[in-house]
This record gives C-alpha cells, structure tokens and sequence, in this order.
C-alpha cells in the first residue's frame, strides 16, 4: 500500500558505531526495493537495491537485508559517519512503474 | 555535469498565480518522475513519463498538468496556485521502468503566500 516504512522516527548513534535502520513493507507482490539517502537540501540519492529473490546484497559500508517473510527491510551501516548523517528513505517498485517511498528515518551521528 | 537539474531552485509565488517549474536530465534516460515531498518529508509520486509517454498519474489536482517535449525534459505547470500546493517537488529520471534506481533533482522549493 502507500505506507512503506515508518513515520520519520530518529535514530542516533556514536560515530564509529554500526547504525540498522529498519523499514516495514506492506505489498507482498513488491519485487525490488530501494534505499535513498537524503541529505539536507537535497535530493534522495540511491544507497542499495535488492530484488526479491535475494535477502542479502553488500555495498561499500552498508548491507540490505529483505526479510520477505514478514515484508521487512533494513540497511545497517558499518562504522558509521558524521558524513551519513541525514533522512533515510527505503522504497518498493511492484511490477516495475511505481516506486512507493517509506516515510523515512532520521539518522544523527555524534561525534 | 549536473545529472538532473531542475529550476528554479526557490519559488514564492501568491495564491491563484500560475507557475512552471523546469528539470533536464543528461543522463539519457528513458522514465521522468514529478514528486512532491511535504513538510514532513513524505516524498509521493505525482507522475511518470516513459519515452514522453504518460505511465503514472497519481491523484493530482487537474490544476499540475506535466509537459515532456522530449526525453531529456520534463515540465511541471500548476494552475491556480494554493497553499496547500507549498512542499518540495523533486524531479528524477531512471534508465527506465523496472529494477532500476532514480536519480533525483535538486528540488524546488515552492511556497505559496
């Protein structure tokens, strides 16, 4: 349906420290999932995609894992950076024309 | 090199005015997106242009009509302007539709007094 994910909650954690941000999807049929980053002032920039038929896909610093079981997806973030500091967005595509963006969550890093 | 770029970056306008708002990809894409993100950054699809075809039409007032004149372009007039049309508009193009990213535009912020 349309609410992907959570209702902007906030995350803070040290620098250096792993960061998980999780996100709750409601259409079983979704087939491909997205996570942006946005930074203040700017547009959503994609982190990492991962498709259905995959629960795990590695990038550089962070990690999607899909959970199609209970339709839930995260991003966790390895040492992470005040550079990572921003709103995190996960989104689903179903059958390839619309992408539903979740509601997004706030991440702080302190120094 | 700007990959989507959208003008203008700022917009405040009265209420009932008629404005447009401008995005340019150079990346070669196929698929455009309109979306507008609200104060609380809710970010939803508002439409989606495939080889200068119309695909999605979310439920959008018929004042914000879409123009693309060609792949590269892709336009956004609002009639009749409200104040509740004040949020973000953020343009973004994809390789095309499917398992594809999007690459997202600047933003426009527009207020409306």
């Amino acid at each position: 349906g349309e609410n992907v994910g959570l209702h902007l909650p906030t995350l803070s954690v040290q620098e250096g420290d792993n960061s998980i941000i999780n996100c709750a999807y409601s259409n079983s049929a979704s087939d491909y999932f997205i996570w942006y980053k946005q930074e203040s002032g700017k547009g959503p920039q994609f982190i990492i995609d991962i498709r259905s038929n995959m629960d795990k896909r590695q990038g550089q610093r962070v990690t999607v894992l899909l959970n199609k079981t209970v339709k839930h997806l995260s991003l966790q973030i390895a040492a992470t950076q005040p550079g990572d500091s921003a709103v995190y967005f996960c989104a689903e595509n179903t059958g390839g024309f619309k992408t539903i963006f979740g509601a997004g969550t706030r991440l702080f890093v302190k120094a | 090199d700007t990959a989507v770029s959208q003008t203008p970056k700022y917009l405040v306008t009265q209420m009932g005015n008629d404005k447009s708002i401008k995005c340019e990809q150079n990346l070669g894409h196929d698929t455009m997106y309109w979306y507008k993100q609200d104060s609380k950054k809710f970010l939803k699809i508002m439409f989606s242009y495939n080889n200068k075809e119309l695909i999605i039409n979310e439920t959008v007032p018929n004042r914000f009509s879409p123009k693309s004149p060609d792949k590269a372009h892709l336009n956004l007039h609002i009639n009749s302007l409200e104040l509740g049309d004040s949020a973000v508009y953020f343009c973004a193009s994809s390789q095309g539709t499917g398992f594809y990213e999007q690459y997202f535009g600047p933003g426009t912020r527009l207020t409306v007094t």
